[in-house]
């Protein structure tokens, strides 16, 4: 069974940075794309960043492009997302999503809920 | 980027009665290259992540009822649920995965009239 969980949400302050991680399980995560997308409570789906398998390419949303950077260890079956320079703007749940071949996001984690406040 | 608009943003419908949402997207998602539209359609619950329910904008995900089906091409999508039943009331989004910066719909809210 395919299973992603996040972990790693936190109150932060604004300017700060966290790290959320995404443990992969029941597939071979090594050879998929991996995503996140975020959702601020009660709002709708917002694209956050993509990673090819290997790691070579990541793609971001202009909205955390300088500011926020993917990484995956496929050693671990674990992706991650580092979050520097935290706004008030950033605060959503965070979610992991892996990627078939052709883009569609076919699992989802339950999400991480970071908030940015002072 | 790309936008994706979903109307309407809410959707009262009876149970049994046929629910319809559209997607309209600013430019073509169509691939010249393989005539695949690169739209999906996803639900999301109450309290639960998103779960895919359609890709390819017609091609249901295993384990979906055929009461969802998904038709359109090029700019305009449809998601169909031809008789709701009390367990589809969720939030729908549209997404587009064809150009760089996937984008999605802002969704659509469907309850129970």
């Amino acid at each position: 069974e395919v299973q992603l969980v996040e972990s790693g949400g936190v109150l932060v302050q604004p300017g700060g940075s966290l790290r959320l991680s995404c443990a992969a399980s029941g597939f071979a995560f090594s050879s998929f794309w991996m995503q996140w997308v975020r959702q601020v409570p009660g709002k709708g789906l917002v694209w956050v960043s993509r990673m090819n398998a290997g790691g070579s390419m990541t793609l971001y949303a202009d909205s955390v492009k300088g500011r926020f950077i993917m990484s995956r260890d496929d050693a671990k079956n674990t992706l991650y997302l580092q979050m520097n320079s935290l706004r008030a703007e950033d605060t959503a749940f965070y979610y992991c999503t892996r990627l078939s071949v052709h883009g569609w996001a076919d699992y989802w984690g339950q999400g991480a809920l970071v908030t940015v406040s002072s | 980027d790309i936008v994706m608009t979903q109307s309407p943003d809410s959707l009262p419908v009876s149970l049994g009665e046929r629910a319809t949402i559209n997607c309209k997207s600013s430019q073509s998602v169509l691939s010249s290259i393989n005539n695949k539209n690169y739209l999906a359609w996803y639900q999301q619950r109450p309290g639960q992540p998103p779960k895919l329910l359609i890709y390819w904008a017609s091609t249901r995900e295993s384990g979906v009822p055929d009461r969802f089906s998904g038709s359109g091409s090029g700019t305009d999508f449809t998601l169909t649920i031809s008789s709701l039943q009390a367990e589809d009331v969720a939030v729908y989004y549209c997404q587009q995965h064809y150009y760089t910066q996937y984008t999605f719909g802002q969704g659509t809210k469907l309850e129970i009239k």
